[in-house]
C-alpha cells in the first residue's frame, strides 16, 4: 500500500499557541485529504475534506477559523490548530487518496496535549 | 446520519483464541463496509471490505460478512496471534454520504501468549 507519514506524533502546547500538524504522502499524489479528530472512547470524526489547490471542506460543527486546513501540493496538507486550549486536545488523523472512490491511506496520527 | 457502533474493548485473549468484535451500521443508502487496523505506532490499514450484501471479506485469517437484514458486519478469526494486537476500526463509506469513511471508536485488541 502507499505511504502517509504525519507529523510530529505527539506535540505539547500551550494555551493560546498554534500547532501545525503536516501530513505527506510520500509515494502518490494525493488529490484529496481528509483530517479526523477522536476523542478517547469515541470514534473517528470527519473535521475535513481538502482538495489540492482549493479551499476545504468542513464538517458541520467544525470551526474553519480555529482548524486550518492547507493543502498547497498534491503531497501535502497541514493542519493549524489556532490558539489551542486544553479542549482541543485530541488525537488527530489524516488520511489521503489518489483520487475520488479509490482506497485511502492512513497517517499514523498525531496526539495533540494542550496544558 | 450514518453511524456505526462496535462492540467496547478492551478484548484479551490467549494465542489461538476464537475472536469476534461486533460491529453493526445504520445508513440512509447502500454502504460499502470496512474493516481497518491500527497497529502500534502505525497508521490506519485496511484490513478488508464488503461492497454489497452477503458479500465475505477476507485478510490474514479475518473474515466478515455483510448482513443487510441485521444491518452487521461482525469481525471473525478462527484463531489469534499475539501479532494481531492492535486496535480494529469498524467503517463505512454511502454514496448518499459522498463516500466519505464513517467509524466506530475501535476495538482494541489484547492477545496473550
Amino acid at each position: 500500500g502507499a505511504v502517509v507519514s504525519q507529523h510530529p506524533s505527539r506535540v505539547i502546547c500551550k494555551s493560546g499557541t498554534s500547532v501545525k500538524i503536516e501530513c505527506r504522502s510520500l509515494d502518490f499524489q494525493a488529490t484529496t485529504m481528509f483530517w479526523y479528530r477522536q476523542f478517547p472512547k469515541k470514534s473517528l470524526m470527519l473535521m475535513a475534506t481538502s482538495n489540492e489547490g482549493s479551499k476545504a471542506t468542513y464538517e458541520q460543527g467544525v470551526e474553519k477559523d480555529k482548524f486550518l486546513i492547507n493543502h498547497a501540493s498534491l503531497t501535502l496538507s497541514t493542519l493549524t490548530v489556532t490558539s489551542a486550549h486544553p479542549e482541543d486536545s485530541s488525537f488527530y488523523i489524516c488520511s489521503a487518496r489518489r483520487r475520488t472512490n479509490t482506497e485511502a491511506f492512513f497517517g499514523q496520527g498525531t496526539r495533540l496535549t494542550v496544558v | 446520519g450514518d453511524s456505526v457502533t462496535q462492540m467496547e474493548g478492551p478484548v484479551t485473549l490467549s494465542e489461538e483464541a476464537f475472536l469476534t468484535i461486533n460491529c453493526t451500521y445504520t445508513a440512509t443508502g447502500y454502504p460499502s463496509l470496512f474493516w481497518y487496523v491500527q497497529y502500534p505506532g502505525e497508521g490506519l490499514q485496511l484490513l478488508l471490505k464488503a461492497t454489497k450484501a452477503d458479500d465475505k471479506g477476507s485478510n490474514k485469517g479475518f473474515e466478515a460478512t455483510y448482513r443487510k437484514e441485521t444491518t452487521s458486519f461482525h469481525l471473525e478469526k478462527g484463531s489469534v496471534q499475539v501479532s494481531d494486537s492492535a486496535v480494529y476500526f469498524c467503517a463505512l463509506s454511502d454514496m448518499e454520504y459522498g463516500n466519505k469513511l464513517v467509524f466506530g471508536a475501535g476495538t482494541i485488541l489484547r492477545v496473550k501468549s
